[in-house]
């Protein structure tokens, strides 16, 4: 299996909803990402994850709170957002190689 | 801080013909990996090729090759015999290789969006 795997492709929620977002890979990566990317710009890093432990916070708002549970699952769980967190969020998988799998994202609408 | 520059926000390339994207990177280090990703509309990002800065010798993956100046910190990308699937986003990107560094961040410069002319 050498894909990351991301769950819901699509989602929209209202601003006082709560949702989550997830992330599985097989690969036997130990360290895993979650960036967030608007249209025609470039991935911005909001998380990284190291043998399931957080690494890098980026700042990210507290209505965004990312969970591991084990070496292959990772999840964004998401509060009270705001319409312009709307946009895709892409997680991914770095490999031994320093060679980032990325899955296929999930598209955030928040109204 | 590191960074990564691509100047070119958009480029065209008629099929058949080869294209060289352009990137620019900043850095003190002197051990680092460089990529290149390509973003195809509503796909997914996956890796074009990769370059290890040790490495004089410049990486080649069939049709797609780069052009990688250590000390210009150039690193080009020339796609050769440009398909209608070579459409995509494309992002140069750098991670640190230093030992001691633990910032396990990859930074992407702005993309070049590259479209193939029929």
């Amino acid at each position: 299996d050498t894909e990351v795997t991301q769950t819901p492709k699509h989602l929209v929620m209202g601003m006082t909803n709560k949702k989550s977002l997830k992330c599985e890979q097989h690969m036997g990566h130990r360290a895993m990402y979650w960036y967030k990317q608007k249209a025609k710009k470039p991935p911005e890093l909001m998380f990284v994850y190291s043998y399931e432990k957080l690494s890098i916070n980026e700042s990210v708002p507290s209505r965004f709170s990312p969970e591991c549970p084990n070496s292959s699952l990772l999840n964004l769980h998401l509060h009270a957002l705001q319409p312009e967190d709307s946009a895709l969020y892409l997680c991914a998988s770095k490999s031994g190689a320093n060679v980032l799998t990325f899955g296929a994202g999930s598209r955030l609408t928040v109204l | 801080a590191q960074t990564v520059t691509q100047s070119q926000p958009e480029m065209s390339v008629q099929e058949a013909e080869t294209v060289t994207l352009s990137c620019t990177y900043d850095t003190s280090e002197s051990d680092y990996y460089l990529f290149w990703y390509k973003q195809p509309p509503s796909r997914q990002m996956i890796l074009v090729i990769r370059q290890e800065a040790y490495k004089q010798q410049n990486a080649t993956e069939n049709r797609f090759s780069v052009n990688f100046q250590k000390a210009a910190k150039s690193f080009s990308l020339k796609i050769s015999d440009s398909q209608l699937g070579d459409a995509a986003m494309y992002f140069c990107a750098y991670r640190s290789r230093t030992l001691l560094n633990r910032d396990d961040k990859i930074i992407f410069g702005k993309g070049t969006r590259l479209h193939i002319l029929p």
